[in-house]
């Protein structure tokens, strides 16, 4: 596509439900990022696949949270029994090397509220 | 890791002004970028620029990667402008590093 696509844009859920993120990177972008930003905060590096690589999980915050990619393209954020403290604006890049020059594109975000 | 540092922290302009950001690093530059972040929180891409100047309309950026920083030049600023303008540099790892971002309001 275009750009980098992330749906939905907005996401109410209740205390205890189970979400699911979408990311569309753009096609062709070998990495894909995922962060998340609270209210008023910086950016919260969450995950990060790169190709056939394994994942870099080290930003995920508890085990509620997991992602997978498939076919090395589109990605799913999954959080597990949400919190409040999960309310965020959940943001995802790509990025494509080449020739050593690695420019990364957002999408537009979704925001989620746990009520 | 790597430290990106960016400075200042906040800014408020009357509109028309001129402004300069600064970002520093810890370490050597890496795929640069310089980001803006609109109020709805789109995270907008600016320049990509590990060196050298680029120019864009009023904004324009350089980065002296041999003295570790980069700065981004706004002219006549204007309401739009307002938000956050982040650094960001990869750490060859895969990781974007941000800097904490430089908090800009244009007043009318």
């Amino acid at each position: 596509g275009a750009g980098v696509s992330q749906s939905p844009s907005n996401k109410v859920t209740e205390k205890g439900k189970d979400v699911e993120l979408r990311c569309d990177p753009i096609s062709g972008h070998t990495a894909l990022y995922w962060y998340r930003q609270s209210l008023g905060q910086g950016l919260e590096f969450l995950i990060y696949f790169q190709g056939n690589s394994a994942p870099d999980k080290s930003g995920l915050p508890s085990d509620r949270f997991s992602a997978e990619r498939t076919g090395g393209s589109v990605s799913t954020l999954t959080i597990q029994r949400t919190q409040q403290e999960d309310s965020a604006v959940y943001l995802c890049a790509s990025s494509f090397a080449l020739g050593g020059v690695t420019e990364a594109f957002f999408g537009q975000g979704t925001r989620l509220t746990v009520v | 890791g790597i430290q990106v540092e960016q400075s200042p922290p906040d800014l408020i302009l009357q509109e028309g002004a001129n402004s300069t950001l600064r970002c520093n690093f810890s370490d050597s530059v890496n795929n640069l970028q310089w980001f803006h972040q609109n109020p709805w929180g789109q995270l907008i891409n600016l320049f990509y620029i590990p060196s050298g100047t680029k120019q864009n309309g009023r904004l324009s950026a350089t980065t002296v990667a041999t003295e570790r920083y980069s700065l981004l030049y706004i002219s006549s600023s204007q309401t739009t402008d307002s938000g956050v303008y982040f650094c960001i540099q990869d750490n060859q790892g895969g990781k974007l590093i941000f800097g904490q971002g430089t908090e800009l309001s244009v007043k009318p």
